[in-house]
């Protein structure tokens, strides 16, 4: 089936990289997401990669795809405070449907 | 550009009382539309999609229901709501031809039902 496993919390000090893990099940997924939903509020697509890419880097964001593992992970340079949210790592199965399996989501605290 | 917008931001309702909640998408057409429910510290929880007017998936059964009524408008209902109900409930659409999927959260709705 489709699953989506992400840890729960992660702390990291102010200026230091932060690096959010997440594992995928289904292999035909074509896009993988990460989100990002600060406190009350709705979640902000932050960067997506394809399948066929093995690494994206966005500014102070990397993203590395082991498609072998199936594994994503979002690392965050030079974390700051305002980083602090919950980060939702997501994939499109490539079923031809339109629905986006989310995992539960990463609360992400920063520490000045 | 595209918005998307939700109301009410808050509702605090009594157990067994009815439920709307309204979504509208501006800036685009035909789009792929969503209704999630975050609980409390947990994730996404797929309710509802919808690929065109008329045109309802539902992912969980449950007391909810969900109708589009026009191509940018996505009603999420109840007829008598549970305690259970309470969560945040977030809006999403994604353009209906782009290949990537990506969708586009509304602000949500915080339902607190006691």
């Amino acid at each position: 089936g489709e699953d989506v496993e992400q840890s729960l919390f992660l702390s990291v000090r102010e200026g230091d990289s932060s690096v959010i893990n997440c594992t995928y099940t289904d292999s035909s997924s074509t896009y993988l997401y990460w989100y990002k939903q600060e406190p009350g509020a709705g979640l902000q697509l932050l960067t997506y990669i394809f399948s066929n890419m093995d690494m994206k880097q966005d500014q102070r964001l990397t993203v590395l795809l082991n498609k072998k593992d199936k594994h994503l992970s979002l690392r965050i340079a030079d974390t700051q405070t305002g980083d602090s949210a919950i980060y939702f790592c997501a994939e499109t199965p490539n079923t031809g449907g339109f629905k986006t399996i989310f995992g539960a989501g990463t609360r992400l605290f920063v520490k000045a | 550009s595209q918005t998307i917008h939700q109301w009410p931001a808050t509702l605090v309702q009594p157990v067994g009382s009815p439920l709307s909640l309204e979504c509208t998408v501006e800036g685009t057409s035909n789009p792929n539309l969503y209704w999630y429910r975050q609980a409390a510290g947990r994730g996404l929880q797929l309710l509802f999609y919808s690929v065109g007017i008329g045109q309802i998936s539902s992912e969980v059964p449950q007391n909810l229901s969900a109708s589009r009524p026009q191509d940018r408008q996505f009603i999420l209902s109840s007829k008598k709501l549970l305690l259970s109900d309470s969560g945040f409930y977030l809006c999403a659409w994604s353009p209906g031809v782009e290949v990537s999927k990506t969708q586009y959260f509304g602000p949500g709705t915080r339902l607190l039902v006691l």
